[in-house]
């Protein structure tokens, strides 16, 4: 149980176009997702945290205007990235957690590999 | 803000002797819960072992342990018997208990791990 599918899992695209990522979770409801990012060879940053029905908190320094999050059902949350440049090339992993309290398990996405040409 | 530090980005151990990942941390918080987190070349995220901070008892599972001190706010990850298999980026993870949606990971740079035959 607790499987959280991200979908593409690979994408590769013009520099200027948006590129939309899904998060779900597919067999329990997810009422808050977080979205992490990930350089080649280094750790995961966290990018935002999103809870369902109300507006996704960003970390700071992660421009709200070009990562876009909407978290508007309990098994789905998406990222859009706006006007996509090279240097937003990345690797994306969201994760998903139940329940209310912040005793419950995040449960990790297989990630997104951006690249913008 | 919390922060967390690995000092050994490569580690490198014979198959079925016992290596020690280091770990650190630093936060104000009294509770909290550390996480150690292996990902391999397919960078799906896989949980190892999870520790909540009000707990004295070092969490165990099967061939992983931890040693937890958190005056020193150290938290290592031994593998015993080590295994092809285990071969991967491995990532210390720190999450508050505050709840309210602020309980995004923060993880540590990772460290890589070798596993020699």
């Amino acid at each position: 149980g607790a499987v959280v599918s991200q979908h593409p899992s690979w994408v590769i695209c013009k520099s200027g176009t948006s590129v939309k990522i899904e998060c779900r979770s597919l067999d329990f409801q997810a009422t808050t997702m977080f979205w992490y990012r990930q350089f080649p060879k280094q750790s995961l940053m966290l990018m935002a945290t999103s809870n369902e029905g109300s507006k996704a908190t960003y970390e700071q320094g992660v421009e709200k205007d070009k990562f876009l999050i909407n978290h508007a059902s309990l098994t789905l949350s998406t990222l859009t990235v706006t006007s996509a440049h090279p240097e937003d090339s990345s690797f994306y992993i969201c994760s998903a957690r139940t329940g209310l309290g912040s005793n419950q398990p995040q449960h990790f996405g297989d990630g997104t590999r951006l690249s913008i040409l | 803000a919390q922060t967390v530090t690995q000092s050994q980005p490569e580690m490198s151990v014979q198959e079925a002797e016992t290596v020690t990942l280091s770990c650190t941390y630093d936060t104000s918080e009294s509770d909290y819960y550390l996480f150690w987190y292996k990902q391999p070349p397919s960078r799906q995220m896989i949980l190892v072992i999870r520790q909540e901070a009000y707990k004295q008892q070092n969490a165990t599972e099967n061939r992983f342990s931890v040693n937890f001190q958190k005056a020193a706010k150290s938290f290592s990850l031994k593998i015993s018997d080590s295994q092809l298999g285990d071969a991967a980026m491995y990532f210390c993870a720190y999450r508050s208990r505050r709840g309210g949606g602020a309980d995004g990971l923060t993880f540590g740079k990772g460290t890589h791990l070798i596993i020699q035959p």
